[in-house]
């Protein structure tokens, strides 16, 4: 079955640095990837979406990347802030199959 | 534009009863996906209804059921309620043609359910 791994499950780094998350799947490369912030006792929020065909988007000071050949998606965060912390999930969307698969999520904290 | 709103927000139930959640979704979205959301599981697909049609579903067992009205307002149940069943449940819609998930999701705060 297809798994989902999101590299660590809390990352801690100094405001104004580059924060990088990981998301590495196994099997089948999805059609589109999803990234989400996720505030604690609420519902995730979409950031941004990458296709299987896109190598990169930009948000400003969001950046995704998508390397079907590695299986990953890196999901980076410039200039970093206090509140940038939060739980960020990837999410998989397999359309042939009409499939969405979450990620356990990277719980980010900056630190002042 | 009003978000997706989900009612009630908390709830305590007792193992054995059954209990019905609502969502009402963005207004001109169609779509409504259901999920649910637990630490050690994490975020779990339940199902996703289109145009009052559920058009894919997760691996849950029958007791999680649900529906979607002509309005686009969708309902789910759980019958027979375990104690496992304690969660946070979470209804997302979006605006994309069932099966096409390019769209993004817009979540609901959540009904947070505790079964005693």
């Amino acid at each position: 079955s297809q798994k989902i791994e999101q590299n660590s499950e809390a990352l801690n780094i100094q405001e104004g640095k580059t924060a990088t998350l990981t998301c590495n799947y196994t099997n089948y490369s999805p059609a589109y990837l999803q990234w989400y912030r996720q505030d604690p006792g609420r519902g995730p929020v979409f950031l941004l979406l990458i296709r299987e065909n896109e190598k990169e988007k930009r948000k400003e000071r969001l950046k995704v990347t998508f390397d079907t050949t590695l299986k990953q998606s890196l999901f980076h965060i410039t200039a970093s802030q206090p509140a940038d912390s939060a739980t960020y999930l990837c999410a998989l969307v397999y359309s042939s199959a009409s499939k969405i698969i979450f990620g356990s999520g990277t719980r980010l904290s900056i630190r002042p | 534009k009003a978000g997706v709103t989900q009612t009630p927000r908390y709830l305590i139930k007792t193992r054995g009863q059954q209990v019905t959640l609502s969502c009402s979704p963005i207004s001109g979205h169609r779509s409504v996906s259901w999920y649910q959301q637990t630490p050690g599981q994490g975020l779990q697909f339940l199902f996703e209804y289109f145009s009052e049609t559920q058009r894919n579903k997760g691996n849950f067992p029958g007791r999680f059921s649900g529906r979607q009205f002509s309005n686009s307002r969708s309902e789910m149940n759980v019958s027979t309620l375990e104690l496992g069943d304690s969660a946070l449940y979470l209804c997302a819609s979006s605006r994309g043609v069932a099966g096409g998930r390019a769209y993004e999701q817009y979540f609901g705060p959540g009904t947070r359910l505790t079964v005693t």
